[in-house]
């Protein structure tokens, strides 16, 4: 199956600090999502991107799709310690019978030092 | 509007023994799938449905059946447990190219 690549695994930061990470992929997507997890709770969706070259905001939050189709960011900026939690990048591939099928990361843990 | 509702939050099965892990949507969604979570795989679907009477496998549909006889509910069962059962199972819908939306997950122990 298809893969993606998240890094970084983990993340050790100040509070205050901005935070980027970023998901590659050796196919096209047609579609970018990222998602944070709390503990003991499930996804929660925070960016959806669907064209490529996409810029997108969500609060202190931006996520770019990237021009080739392979690839997104997402950057945190003033982390605070809410911020905490696995954030997972997922891409819907370009066409064909699988198009409605999610592709997750392994996500990056973040830690925020108060 | 409870968006997914998995049930049980947690339980613990013997090896050999099955169960159904309940989802239901109150979104009306076409699409809904099955993942398990691991420390270090991230999601991995195992089965899915793109609308009622339709279902299909994922990455990992071994030891796993499903069935959707309506639009709310998609079922997951476990024929016979194993220890390498033992996940976070989450249940999600999504509708054409919105971002999915995902239940609590179940937490499950096989012994």
């Amino acid at each position: 199956g298809q893969q993606l690549n998240q890094s970084p695994q983990s993340m050790f930061i100040q509070e205050g600090e901005d935070v980027s990470m970023n998901c590659t992929s050796s196919s096209i997507f047609n579609t970018w999502l990222w998602y944070k997890q709390d503990p003991g709770e499930g996804p929660v969706l925070l960016i959806a991107l669907y064209k490529a070259g996409e810029l997108t905001s969500n609060g202190r939050l931006t996520a770019q799709f990237g021009i080739t189709r392979k690839d997104s960011f997402l950057n945190i900026s003033a982390s605070i310690p809410s911020d905490v939690g696995i954030y997972f990048c997922a891409g819907q591939p370009h066409s064909g019978a699988g198009s409605y099928q999610l592709t997750f990361g392994k996500g990056t843990k973040l830690s925020v030092i108060p | 509007n409870a968006g997914v509702t998995q049930t049980p939050k947690f339980q613990v099965l013997k090896t050999g023994q099955s169960m159904t892990l309940q989802c239901a949507q109150d979104m009306n969604h076409e699409y809904m799938s099955w993942y398990r979570q691991d420390p270090g795989m991230g999601l991995r679907l195992i089965h899915y449905s793109v609308g009622a009477g339709i279902t299909d496998q994922g990455e990992v549909p071994n030891g796993y059946n499903v069935s959707r006889s309506t639009t709310e509910d998609f079922p997951l069962r476990l024929l016979s447990a194993a220890p390498s059962q033992t996940s976070v199972y989450f249940c999600a819908c999504h509708a054409g190219n919105y971002g999915y939306t995902f239940g609590s997950g179940t937490r499950l122990t096989v012994v």
